[in-house]
């Protein structure tokens, strides 16, 4: 069954603790993405990557980091340096081809800090 | 990328067509214009796009206005289970220069009424 999984989808953490959420995708994509979202809101970019071993920063980069050694896995990582870290992360997936490609969503994780 | 406009929320009767509009005046002439949709609590879902013409697929039709400073999506004969909310993206096609996120406004609100 092909798609992207992130877990957990219910995360807690007391403040001052990193945390690692997981995404992975069997997609076969080239590109993968990290968005954040707070209540009401759209989604803003964290993170993404392009190729393997390749990343770069989004609108909202601070306080978090990723890493790309495989293909399928993008893990990020919420720092303590994040200032408000409660919020709804969200993975995505796409093809790097010419002209419109399309982003494939997983499931999220809910973090919440304490 | 284009900045897009969209009604914050909308109401539809269940069966009947839904038409959610979409402005984005300053589109250029290679941007993409992308429908995404929502719902509670899970992962953005990919419905369609298109760059001029008009496109259809299972889900919905897009119809952009021939200036391209407007879109609508169709949703043929909505659902209860269509209630989410629906984003319009526009968006400059992948070139092999690099694959950035997509940018999520507030989107509309869209509620499917029995």
């Amino acid at each position: 069954d092909g798609g992207i999984t992130q877990s957990p989808k219910y995360l807690f953490r007391k403040e001052g603790q990193n945390v690692t959420l997981s995404c992975e995708q069997n997609l076969n994509h080239d590109a993968m993405y990290w968005y954040r979202q707070d209540p009401g809101q759209g989604l803003r970019l964290i993170y993404y990557s392009q190729i393997v071993n390749d990343f770069q920063k989004g609108d909202i980069a601070e306080g978090y980091s990723v890493s790309r050694e495989k293909k399928e896995s993008f893990p990020l990582t919420v720092t303590s340096a994040q200032k408000n870290p409660t919020a709804f992360y969200l993975c995505a997936s796409s093809m790097n081809r010419e002209g419109g490609n399309e982003q494939f969503f997983g499931p999220g994780t809910r973090l919440t800090v304490l | 990328d284009a900045k897009t406009t969209q009604p914050t929320s909308m109401d539809c009767a269940e069966g009947r067509a839904a038409n959610l509009p979409c402005n984005h005046s300053t589109i250029s002439g290679n941007e993409y214009v992308y429908w995404y949709r929502q719902i509670h609590s899970q992962g953005p879902q990919y419905i369609i796009h298109g760059l001029k013409n008009n496109e259809t697929n299972e889900m919905a039709s897009l119809i952009i206005t021939e200036d391209r400073k407007s879109s609508t999506l169709i949703l043929p004969h909505a659902t209860l289970r269509d209630t989410a909310v629906y984003y319009c993206i526009v968006r400059a096609p992948y070139s092999g220069g690099g694959a950035d996120g997509l940018t999520f406004g507030k989107g509309t609100h869209l509620i499917i009424q029995p």
